[in-house]
């Protein structure tokens, strides 16, 4: 099928923390690839994005590196700060504009 | 510039009554996404416009749901009658439409539905 699979949370670290969260994609093809973000009372934003194998994306410290081998785009950080407190979703382009979305990870960072 | 923009961004309103959810997409935009958020369900797809034209509504739960996008720059969602158990954020996203763009979220519109 075509379905876009991460980590169950919540997922909660002390701040300086080095940050995993696993992706696992289906597709035919290479698609796109995109983190998202949703802060507390807040839509998803764009994290970073891949478009093409081997692609890392990056931005505010984080990265992805899409893996057309293991079919992953797994999520990660070397040091979190309490403001990376929020869910995570990691989603592929499907066809038509449409993204599929994977069910979202809850990160806590304690001070 | 502006983004995505949701109104009104909280609803209460009682079981039965009919609810409006408005939506102004990103200026350029050619698709127009709307979604449900629940704790229990996560973030559902309802439907999706590419050129103001509906082209998958199969995550719309029921005929109590409609959705229409007059034009490039406007659409609603509308519940009639409504239901405790609608009550969920409801966010309108857009894209311009290719394999590489994202989509933009508004900031969703949080319906209670007592």
């Amino acid at each position: 099928g075509n379905s876009v699979t991460q980590m169950e949370g919540p997922v909660t670290l002390s701040e300086e923390a080095f940050l995993t969260i696993n992706c696992t994609y289906t597709a035919t093809g290479y698609p796109s690839l995109f983190w998202y973000v949703q802060y507390p009372g807040e839509g998803l934003q764009l994290l970073l994005k891949a478009t093409k194998a081997d692609d890392k994306g990056s931005n505010k410290g984080f990265e992805a590196t899409y893996r057309k081998e293991t079919t992953s785009f797994h999520l990660e950080k070397g040091s979190v700060q309490v403001s990376d407190s929020a869910v995570y979703f990691c989603a592929r382009y499907s066809s038509a504009s449409k993204i599929i979305f994977g069910s979202g990870t809850r990160l806590s960072i304690r001070p | 510039d502006a983004g995505v923009i949701q109104s009104p961004r909280h609803e209460v309103t009682e079981m039965g009554q009919e609810v409006t959810l408005r939506c102004k997409p990103i200026s350029g935009h050619n698709s127009l996404f709307w979604y449900r958020q629940t704790m229990m369900r996560g973030l559902e797809l309802l439907i999706y416009f590419n050129n103001n034209v509906p082209i998958d509504d199969s995550g719309m739960p029921e005929d109590r749901f409609s959705a229409k996008m007059p034009n490039a720059s406007f659409s609603t969602l509308k519940i009639q009658p409504s239901e405790p158990r609608d009550s969920a954020v409801y966010f309108c996203a857009s894209s311009a439409g290719t394999a590489d763009e994202p989509q933009h979220f508004g900031d969703g519109t949080r319906l209670s539905i007592l």
